[in-house]
């Protein structure tokens, strides 16, 4: 596809359920980030890929969160035990390579989740 | 702590009118990037400006760097009701990889 794609866009789920979003990354790119939006944090980081290793999981904020890549091409966030306060906004990008001066970040248009 | 932090946080001007947004980050940066971003959903890359560059233009985008003031300005010409957005400012620091995003600048352009 010309862009990055992400599923569902929409997801309402019971606490303490787990739930798994998904991410199609441009194809060809090397690089894959799993972002967080919501009301009171702004836009968060959670994770980058580097083809299917993540360097960096600095940003997942428990570790009921999880995610992987596989084939160096689409990722799943999983989020288990789902609480009230992971309703937000999940984002995805893919950029050419992770580093150097033109890593621009492509955006995907985001999964809404709801915890009731 | 965000890295970047846009100012104003909401800016309303009539259509025709030029539209500017500022961003200021606290550390150094390998490249600062612009997203726009509609109805709070995928953010739509806008221009990435490199630490050792000075200005850039797109279109109707001028975006100015300033690593000394650490410092970055967005300039939207003759503004039109489409342009109505959240703008944000994104750092690309040490790691290179992670952005850090400000709270964003609410855009209304009143026809």
């Amino acid at each position: 596809g010309a862009g990055v794609s992400q599923s569902p866009s929409n997801k309402v789920t019971e606490k303490g359920k787990d739930v798994e979003l998904r991410c199609d990354p441009i194809s060809g790119h090397t690089a894959l980030y799993w972002y967080r939006q919501s009301l009171g944090q702004g836009l968060e980081f959670l994770i980058y890929f580097q083809g299917n290793s993540a360097p960096d999981k600095s940003g997942l904020p428990s570790d009921r969160f999880s995610a992987e890549r596989t084939g160096g091409s689409v990722s799943t966030l999983t989020i288990q035990r789902t609480q009230q306060e992971d309703s937000a906004v999940y984002l995805c990008a893919s950029s050419l390579y992770g580093t150097g001066h033109y890593n621009e970040q492509f955006f995907g248009p985001g999964t809404r989740l709801t915890v009731l | 702590s965000q890295q970047g932090e846009e100012d104003p946080q909401a800016l309303s001007i009539q259509e025709g009118e030029n539209a500017t947004m500022n961003c200021s980050y606290k550390t150094s940066i390998n490249n600062l990037q612009w997203y726009r971003q509609n109805s709070g959903r995928g953010l739509v890359h806008l221009i990435l400006i490199r630490s050792n560059e000075r200005e850039k233009h797109s279109g109707r985008l001028r975006v100015t760097l300033d690593t000394s003031k650490k410092s970055s300005s967005l300039l939207i010409t003759a503004s039109r009701a489409a342009d109505t957005a959240s703008y944000f400012c994104a750092a690309s620091g040490g790691s290179n990889y992670k952005l850090t995003f400000g709270k964003g600048t609410l855009l209304t352009v009143n026809p």
